[in-house]
């Protein structure tokens, strides 16, 4: 079956440092490829996300290239703030009519000033 | 203005009793779901609704019960709570007849600890 792994955090930067955090996929077809974010005490909301091969994702400096050739999905920002600070969801969905969202296990993000 | 409400924020309960999570959403979507959040932050998908129509219901105790009356509602009912009920409950919705490549916009989540 769909399955999303990501890296494990949590993941604590320095203001303005380069964030990367992995995300790879396992799917049939050609699935669609999300970020979602969770700030403390909030809901998920979709950061980005990409629907084909090649595809980039991008919003509020992030940004994730679909790579069907490595089945992966990596969010980047190039300077991370306080602000980011939560907790990151890699996403996949199939196209099919009872494929569901399949959330990796998020990787938790601090920023310290 | 409030796309994906859900009442009670806060729910703490005694070990057998029965509660409800209530979940509205005004942004004309056609489905709606419920997700359970444990301690670690994993989320997983336990209902989806369309259109009043259930779509998918994963392996979940029979205790929990969606009830949806038209499709800007979902309501979560838990018969006889037990303490690895304790979670966090989120409602979301999304546009289409199905999930599938849909962007989910969630709710604010219900804290429910059982004691």
């Amino acid at each position: 079956g769909n399955s999303v792994t990501q890296m494990e955090g949590p993941v604590t930067l320095s203001e303005e440092a380069f964030l990367t955090i992995n995300c790879t996929y396992t799917a049939t077809g050609y699935p669609s490829l999300f970020w979602y974010v969770q700030y403390p005490g909030e809901g998920l909301q979709l950061l980005l996300k990409a629907t084909k091969a090649d595809d980039k994702g991008s919003n509020k400096g992030f940004e994730a290239t679909y790579r069907k050739e490595t089945t992966s999905f990596h969010l980047e920002k190039g300077s991370v703030q306080v602000s980011d600070s939560a907790v990151y969801f890699c996403a996949l969905s199939g196209r099919t009519s009872y494929d569901k969202v399949i959330f990796g296990p998020g990787t938790s993000l601090s920023v310290i000033p | 203005d409030t796309a994906v409400s859900q009442t009670p924020k806060y729910l703490v309960t005694q070990m057998g009793n029965d509660k409800s999570i209530k979940c509205e959403q005004n942004l004309g979507h056609d489905t709606m779901y419920w997700y359970k959040q444990d301690s670690k932050k994993f989320l997983k998908i336990m209902f989806s609704y369309n259109n009043k129509e259930l779509i998918i219901n994963e392996t979940v105790p029979n205790r929990f019960s969606p009830k949806s009356p038209d499709k800007a509602h979902l309501n979560l009912h838990i018969n006889s709570l037990e303490l690895g009920d304790s979670a966090v409950y989120f409602c979301a919705s999304s546009h289409g007849k199905t999930s599938a490549q849909e962007t989910q916009y969630f709710g604010p989540g219900t804290r429910l600890l059982v004691l």
